[in-house]
């Protein structure tokens, strides 16, 4: 079935790279979204890229995509404090006559001095 | 545009009581998502209209959640009778066409049932 998987956690000093990591399951997904949830606030999308697309980039921040293994990854260059938040990974799912997004557990990123 | 808007913002209701959560999305958009986020369960869409009218409600928990779109600018998510297990935070999130653009997201409204 339909299932998005992201670690829950992740700690970096800042200044240093963040990579989030993600797997999907669904192979005819057409989008894969990074969102963004800053404390007390809703989701934001933060990037996303074509299911042909191997790489985008935008500023400091890259997404690579693995089709082959349903691999998707965000990586954060310089990180900053003000990047603390959490990242979730989406898919679209086509179920039911329409596109659904389905969305992992989220990875809380913290960034310490 | 004000973006997604929720209210209210807070609400701490008892066990029992009728609870009304209130979305008025982004002007023309024509989809609308209500989502539940919890520590434990993470985020579940509860529903799924598109053009005021539903189209996936699977995600409803249970009987005692309702959610109405009576025109393209108002929705509401109902809880009667509310139970603590229904503590979490709903967000309402609208996008232009059938889900598969951007979903804007509501600041949300954190629910806590004693």
């Amino acid at each position: 079935g339909e299932d998005v998987e992201q670690s829950l956690f992740l700690s970096v000093r800042e200044g240093d790279s963040s990579v989030i990591n993600c797997t999907y399951t669904d192979s005819s997904s057409t989008y894969l979204y990074w969102y963004k949830q800053e404390p007390g606030a809703g989701l934001q999308l933060l990037t996303y890229i074509f299911s042909n697309m191997d790489m985008k980039q935008d500023q400091r921040l890259t997404v690579l995509l693995n089709k082959k293994d349903k691999h998707l990854s965000l990586r954060i260059a310089d990180t900053q404090t003000g990047d603390s938040a959490i990242y979730f990974c989406a898919e679209i799912s086509f179920s039911g006559g329409y596109n659904k997004l389905i969305f992992g557990a989220g990875t809380r990123l913290a960034v310490h001095p | 545009d004000a973006g997604v808007i929720q209210s209210p913002r807070h609400e701490v209701t008892e066990m029992g009581q009728e609870v009304t959560l209130r979305c008025k999305p982004i002007s023309g958009h024509n989809s609308l998502f209500w989502y539940r986020q919890t520590m434990m369960r993470g985020l579940e869409l509860l529903i799924y209209f598109n053009n005021n009218v539903p189209i996936d409600d699977s995600g409803m928990p249970e009987d005692r959640f309702s959610a109405k779109m009576p025109n393209a600018s108002f929705s509401t998510l109902k809880i009667q009778p509310s139970e603590p297990r229904d503590s979490a935070v709903y967000f309402c999130a609208s996008s232009l066409n059938r889900g598969q653009d951007e979903q804007y997201f509501g600041p949300g409204t954190r629910l806590t049932v004693t």
